[in-house]
C-alpha cells in the first residue's frame, strides 16, 4: 500500500532555512507527481508545490514562490522541500502527498512533519 | 480568506442527510474538477471524491459529491458518528496555476 513518511521538521528561527524529506513507498513513485500541503495548528490546508513526475515541472502557492524549493530523487524514492527565509507563518504540519487520479491534485497523504519557526 | 468559500460548520442527527457546499470561480471549479477530502482529529486528509463526483476506494456510496457551475457539493446521507470530521473541497486554479482550498467545514453528528 501506499507509505509517506515526511521527516525534517523541528524548530527554527525566523530567516533561517530546513529541508523536508518524504520517504516513499508501495508504488512506483517516478510515475506520479507529488505534492507539499500544510497545515497551521487550528487551522486549514493550505497547498504549498507541485512537481511532476520526472521533476521538469514545479509550481508554488504565491506565498512560497521564490523561497521554498520542491524537487525530488526518484532513485531514492524521496520527495523535498527545501524552504529559505522561514517566516512565523510558515509554521504548520507540513504533508506529503501523491497525487489522485490527476497530477493536479493531491490523493494519498502522509502523517505529516510539524516545522515550527520562532525565535 | 480561502478562495474557495465553505460553510465552516454543519450538523445533524444519526440518519439525516447533510450537504456542504464549496463555491468559487471560472477559474478553479467552473474550469478544472473538484475533490473533497476528509479529516478525523489529529490525522492526515483522506481523499473522499475525486473528479467531482467519483467516489475514492472504499468510500461508501452514502457519500456523493456533484458539481454545477462554479459550485460544487458533497453529501452524505445516513449520517453516522464517525463522519464526524472536517471536511475539505479543493480545486485546480488556472490563473494562480495552483490548488486551492476551501476553508473547511467542521461537520457534528448530535
Amino acid at each position: 500500500q501506499v507509505q509517506l513518511v515526511e521527516s525534517g521538521g523541528g524548530v527554527v528561527q525566523p530567516g533561517r532555512s530546513l529541508r523536508l524529506s518524504c520517504a516513499a513507498s508501495g508504488f512506483t513513485f517516478s510515475s506520479y507527481a507529488m505534492h507539499w500541503v500544510r497545515q497551521a495548528p487550528g487551522k486549514g490546508l493550505e497547498w504549498v508545490a507541485v512537481v511532476s513526475y520526472d521533476g521538469m515541472y514545479k509550481y508554488y502557492a504565491d506565498s512560497v514562490k521564490g523561497r521554498f524549493t520542491i524537487s525530488r530523487d526518484n532513485s531514492e524514492k524521496t520527495l523535498y522541500l527545501q524552504m529559505n527565509s522561514l517566516r512565523g507563518e510558515d509554521t504548520a504540519v507540513y504533508h506529503c502527498a501523491r497525487e489522485s487520479s490527476n497530477w493536479k491534485y493531491p490523493g494519498y497523504w502522509g502523517q505529516g512533519t510539524l516545522v515550527t519557526v520562532s525565535s | 480568506q480561502s478562495v474557495l468559500t465553505q460553510p465552516p460548520s454543519a450538523s445533524g442527527t444519526p440518519g439525516q442527510r447533510v450537504t456542504i457546499s464549496c463555491s468559487g470561480s471560472s477559474s478553479n471549479i467552473g474550469s478544472n474538477f473538484v475533490y473533497w477530502y476528509q479529516q478525523l482529529p489529529g490525522t492526515a486528509p483522506k481523499l473522499l471524491i475525486y473528479r467531482s463526483d467519483q467516489r475514492s476506494s472504499g468510500v461508501p456510496d452514502r457519500i456523493s459529491g456533484s458539481k454545477s457551475g462554479t459550485s460544487a457539493s458533497l453529501a452524505i446521507s445516513g449520517l453516522r458518528s464517525e463522519d464526524e470530521a472536517d471536511y475539505y473541497c479543493a480545486a485546480w486554479d488556472d490563473i494562480l496555476s495552483g490548488v486551492v482550498f476551501g476553508g473547511g467545514t467542521k461537520l457534528t453528528v448530535l
